[in-house]
């Protein structure tokens, strides 16, 4: 079966400071990673996707993340942070199974300051 | 993107009773999805269908049930509400086709069981 880890709990970065959330799999095969993004009261947003090509993925709202298969690692990242990246941001990997479900990070709270 | 909406938003209701929470869809989608998130834990498949006749149970499906009343409709009940039933839970969708595996997910509804 696979699984996620986000090893960060929690992080605290000063706005404009750079960023990289971490994200270790397991999975037999080549996986369908995400991440997703959920502020305060809202439901989850999708950051960016890998599914398979370049291993350096652009998303939107100015982030990144890099598949490293040697590593088992989708770490995302974005140079200079704001104030309204402040959120829950999960790692999830594409299910091997058809049901097609998505195995989720237990996540990483962010918190920006000014 | 899909237009996912789920009701009630926010939802306090007794230990015994019963409650449904539903999910509506606008695009079509022919896989929906219910996932429970607990501080800490990420998301949890609750269960997941993927047509009106096709009803699969996830990792949690415990003292739940439910009902896929149309295509872009998809119900989760909680027969006899108990207090670690306390959770957000959200409701989602995949597109058809080999890369069904993005998911676009429902605002969440807060439930709280006293």
């Amino acid at each position: 079966a696979q699984s996620v880890t986000q090893p960060d709990i929690h992080i605290t970065v000063s706005e404009g400071a750079s960023l990289e959330l971490r994200c270790n799999y397991s999975y037999g095969a080549t996986p369908y990673l995400f991440w997703y993004v959920q502020s305060p009261g809202q439901g989850l947003q999708l950051l960016l996707k890998y599914f398979s090509g370049d291993t350096l993925v652009q998303g939107i709202k100015g982030f990144e993340a890099e598949f490293k298969r040697s590593q088992s690692s989708f770490n995302l990242r974005k140079p200079s942070v704001q104030w309204s990246d402040a959120a829950e941001y999960f790692c999830a990997v594409g299910a091997a199974t058809g049901r097609r479900a998505l195995t989720f990070g237990s996540g990483t709270r962010l918190q920006v300051q000014p | 993107d899909a237009d996912v909406t789920q009701t009630p938003r926010n939802r306090i209701t007794k230990t015994g009773k019963r409650i449904m929470l539903e999910c509506s869809q606008t695009k079509g989608h022919d896989r929906m999805y219910w996932y429970r998130q607990d501080p800490g834990l990420g998301l949890q498949l609750i269960y997941y269908s993927f047509d009106v006749k096709d009803i699969n149970k996830g990792e949690i499906s415990d003292g739940y049930s439910v009902s896929r009343q149309a295509q872009a409709k998809f119900s989760l009940s909680l027969e006899s509400a108990i207090p670690n039933q306390t959770a957000l839970y959200f409701c989602a969708t995949t597109v058809p086709g080999q890369l069904s595996y993005e998911q676009y997910f429902g605002p969440g509804t807060r439930l709280t069981v006293t």
